[in-house]
């Protein structure tokens, strides 16, 4: 109940072109959505976040689509460029009955998105 | 504003002894947690801190530890080391309590001979 799943692996994507990935989650008292961006060598940089009560939340190119009904979500980047080039990770977590969470995030797999030029 | 520190940056064991990883939060924030990354299980939740007090804790032996000191500077510490806990170990902080806004260092990269 605690897992999110997350594709594809890996994608390549021509410079300009729109990159997608997909997560799915089990634990519907999941509550907060962020995706994190890793280069190599650094550790994961919150990219951008969303909660369930809206359906889309944009930031520059990269955009969050959310599916409750689903339990989906989805990252967008338009206009991808070879500096995207990147390990993509979603992640979920949730509050406790006091709507405090505890820090502990569960991600998905990770994608390798490659941007080419 | 100086990011989230871990010393060190490379660290090479063997098997059966015991490693302190170290993390030093942005200034200001008071939550800590750790995170094992391996290409087989991912990122994994290790604990999280905040207050000095271990807030949560993920499904790892109690081999693995850790504290917050109270300038919010925290330390895990693995005993009995074993070859399967090679890994990218990250310390991560927030300003309050929780998941929101995480803030990740680049890691401590432990290898267990």
């Amino acid at each position: 109940q605690q897992q999110v799943k997350q594709s594809p692996q890996s994608l390549i994507v021509q410079k300009g072109g729109i990159s997608i990935i997909n997560c799915a989650y089990e634990n519907t008292a999941f509550d907060y959505f962020p995706w994190y961006q890793q280069f190599p060598g650094k550790g994961p940089a919150l990219l951008i976040a969303i909660r369930p009560d809206v359906s889309e939340k944009k930031e520059g190119r990269f955009t969050i689509s959310f599916n409750k009904s689903a339990k989906q979500f989805s990252l967008h980047i338009m206009d991808s460029q070879p500096g995207d080039s990147a390990t993509y990770f979603c992640a979920a977590s949730r509050n406790n009955a006091g709507g405090t969470s505890y820090g502990k995030l569960t991600f998905g797999q990770g994608t390798i998105l490659t941007v080419h030029p | 504003k100086a990011g989230v520190t871990q010393t060190p940056r490379y660290l090479i064991k063997t098997r059966g002894q015991q490693v302190t990883l170290s993390c030093s939060p942005i200034s200001g924030h008071r939550s800590v947690s750790w995170y094992q990354q391996t290409p087989g299980q991912g990122l994994q939740f290790l604990f999280e801190y905040f207050s000095e007090t271990q807030r949560n804790k993920g499904n790892f032996p109690g081999r693995f530890s850790g504290r917050q000191f109270s300038n919010s500077r925290s330390e895990m510490n693995v005993s009995t080391l074993e070859l399967g806990d090679s890994a990218l170990y990250l310390c991560a902080s927030s300003f309050g309590q929780g998941a929101e806004k995480l803030f990740f260092g680049s890691g401590t990269q432990l290898s267990v001979l």
